[in-house]
């Protein structure tokens, strides 16, 4: 299983930016996934999870409203469409799976950085 | 929301020895619990879900126990690679999915 996500970046309070996450080494539509974020120094904080159908999403109150998760299961890739962006959102980015039935998260990807400045 | 409280926030143990972390929740989350480990500069990675089933290639001296409120993961021989931060989660009800916020484990 690996997980890899584009690179991430600077923004501007306000802009946006949108991260992807290619998966390989297993059944993509089989899978719920989600995106998991660390602020610099802090823990672990659930951003959003999408159903392995697509039919469903859901977010975590910090991001609703301004993030989207979506996937592509033709090209085996999940995405997060983030707008009007704020200095907290700073954070490395994680594209994880959840486990089969359960929403666990079984694997992670390295993880990318997203910092919001101006 | 379900509130996660890890302790301690920092734990150091010598080689050899037993380390005990302690994950709580602000209400149950049946078995539906996972562990984590986390080091400098790596994502995370699962050891224990289902409170105390441990994930594939996970050396046995972790262990996972507990269910309803309060749980428990021991590392029975911390070896030195064990220095890390462990983070809970719980995934009996979300939204959100919540974790706990750690425990940094440090060689002595």
């Amino acid at each position: 299983v690996q997980l890899v996500e584009s690179a991430g970046g600077v923004v501007q309070p306000g802009g946006s930016l949108r991260l992807s996450c290619a998966g390989s080494g297993f059944i993509f539509n089989s899978y719920s996934m989600h995106w998991v974020r660390q602020a610099p120094g802090k823990g672990l904080e659930w951003v959003a999870i999408i159903t392995y159908d697509g039919s469903k999403t859901f977010y975590a109150d910090s991001v609703e409203g301004r993030f989207t998760i979506s996937r592509d299961d033709s090209k085996n890739t999940l995405y997060l469409q983030m707008n009007t962006l704020r200095p907290e959102d700073a954070a490395v980015y994680y594209c994880a799976r959840s486990g089969m039935f359960l929403h666990y998260i079984d694997y992670w990807g390295q993880g990318t950085l997203v910092t919001v400045s101006s | 929301e379900i509130v996660m409280t890890q302790s301690p926030a920092t734990l150091s143990v010598s080689p050899g020895e037993r380390a005990t972390l302690s994950c709580r929740a602000s209400q149950t989350v049946s078995s539906n619990l996972a562990w984590y480990q986390q080091k400098p500069g790596q994502a995370p990675r699962l050891l224990v879900y289902g409170a105390s089933i441990r994930a594939n290639g996970i050396p046995a001296r972790f262990s996972g126990s507990g269910s309803g409120t309060e749980f428990t993961l021991t590392i029975s021989i911390l070896q030195s690679e064990d220095s890390a931060i462990y983070y809970c989660q719980q995934y009996n009800k979300w939204p959100p999915l919540t974790f706990g916020g750690g425990t940094k484990v440090e060689i002595k």
